[in-house]
């Protein structure tokens, strides 16, 4: 069975832009939840969505926004770039929430 | 306030030698879970493990065992007879189950474990 993947693997912007991140999830699982991780420190929750619906949500700004779609994948969108920005997004896939948590690859993002 | 503290910032060893990660956190839940992660460099997280609040049964699984103590909330992470390929970050981490459910898993800093041929 697929893993959770991640799209695109890279990506460079330049600060004030936008961008968007998918995730597709392992199928069978409703639940998936973003993080960021910056380079030396554990990754932080930004998002979690199940079953459609925000289930949580982290301490970031509201630059950061996310949706999960019928077929369960998510995007994760941030408006305005900062360069505080640039960070490894991971996505991770779960049953539901509690339950073990899948990470994809992630997406590796640099704001210049 | 739910913390996870991983005090150890590197260790290295050489190969074949057993290496302890060490685990405290901080809940005022009842209910909750410990996972481990491995962050090889590729940077995927793989997950090694989920301990639920109210099972202190050590685990096994070929050379990992982790011992999870209740009274001093520890969760720490044993590898015997160490292998080159263990060596990654290893992230510690907790998720409440009741109050305020929101998945959200709270990791700790990392242990960056070398392993030395």
């Amino acid at each position: 069975d697929a893993g959770v993947t991640q799209s695109p693997t890279h990506l460079i912007k330049t600060r004030g832009q936008h961008v968007t991140l998918r995730c597709s999830p392992i199928s069978g699982h409703k639940s998936v939840s973003w993080y960021q991780q910056v380079l030396g420190q554990g990754p932080q929750f930004i998002f979690q969505y199940y079953e459609k619906e925000e289930r949580g949500r982290g301490n970031f700004p509201d630059r950061f926004s996310a949706r999960q779609f019928p077929n369960y994948s998510s995007e994760l969108n941030v408006n305005a770039l900062l360069l505080g920005d640039s960070a490894l997004y991971l996505c991770a896939s779960s049953f539901k929430g509690e339950y073990e948590q899948y990470f994809g690859p992630g997406t590796r993002l640099t704001v210049t | 306030a739910q913390k996870v503290t991983q005090a150890q910032t590197e260790i290295s060893v050489v190969e074949k030698e057993d290496v302890t990660l060490d685990c405290v956190y901080e809940t005022r839940d009842t209910t909750y879970y410990l996972f481990w992660y491995k962050q090889p460099p590729s940077g995927e997280l793989v997950f090694l493990i989920r301990r639920n609040s109210f099972d202190e049964q050590n685990e096994i699984s070929g050379r990992y065992s982790w011992n999870f103590q209740k009274s001093t909330s520890s969760f720490n992470f044993t590898i015997t007879a160490s292998q080159v390929v263990d060596s990654a970050v290893y992230f510690c981490a907790l998720i409440q189950t009741l109050t305020g459910n929101t998945g959200k898993l709270i990791f700790g800093q990392g242990t960056t474990l070398q392993v030395k041929p």
